[in-house]
């Protein structure tokens, strides 16, 4: 079963740190790019990051860069959101979503919820 | 940065009717637009990529056109299923990724 599992959310106080991890199954995981997309309560969609099928790649938004870190484990299909200096802000639905090879989100997982709240 | 606008924010449709959701570019995306479903308390759904190609599944209801700056989505005889939000999705210019903030169909 193609799918995506998604973990590790929960509430961390302003100025804190959380891992999330994204399990993939039932697709050649080393062989795509990967992202993070965020939801804000009753908002949009935000690109967060991505990582390059090989781990060598890596790119963010300005809104994170310098406070996410995305990684993966090929070996472990597995993909990883490690998150610094969390702001009220960064409160939201955390997705882990594959590339489809040519550059957009083809599979999504359900998602975990981040609560940066004091 | 690609700024995407849709419009309207919200589209109310009586079952059977034609629904148009409108994605416009800062600057040009080529053919380079998906478009996604997302029903409350889900993840998004890949519905349409490269402007106008229906992903795995999708009815054919569902049609994209437009190129370089303006895009459409229409949904050709709204079911009740079809209530959700929709976003577009540039992938021209990266990164960032950036997409729409969303139109809202509500079955009248």
């Amino acid at each position: 079963q193609v799918q995506l599992v998604e973990s590790g959310g929960g509430v961390v106080q302003p100025g804190g740190s959380l891992r999330l991890s994204c399990a993939a199954s039932g697709f050649s995981f080393s062989s795509y790019a990967m992202h993070w997309v965020r939801q804000a309560p009753g908002q949009g969609l935000e690109w967060v990051a991505v990582v390059s099928f090989d781990g060598n790649q890596r790119y963010y938004p300005d809104s994170v860069k310098g406070r996410f870190t995305i990684s993966r484990d090929n070996s472990k299909n597995k993909v990883y959101l490690q998150m610094y200096t969390l702001r009220v802000e960064d409160t939201a639905v955390y997705y882990c979503a594959k590339d489809s090879v040519n550059w957009y989100f083809d599979l999504w997982g359900r998602g975990t919820l981040v609560t940066v709240s004091s | 940065e690609i700024v995407m606008t849709q419009s309207p924010a919200t589209l109310s449709v009586s079952p059977g009717e034609r629904a148009t959701l409108s994605c416009r570019a800062s600057q040009s995306v080529t053919s380079n637009l998906a478009w996604y479903q997302q029903k409350p308390g889900q993840a998004p759904r890949l519905l349409i990529y490269a402007t106008s190609t229906r992903a795995t599944g999708i009815p054919a209801r569902f049609s994209g056109s437009g190129s370089g700056t303006e895009f459409t989505l229409t949904i050709s005889s709204l079911q009740s299923e079809d209530s959700a939000v929709y976003y577009c999705l540039q992938y021209n210019n990266w990164p960032p990724w950036t997409f729409g903030h969303g139109t809202k169909v509500d079955i009248k």
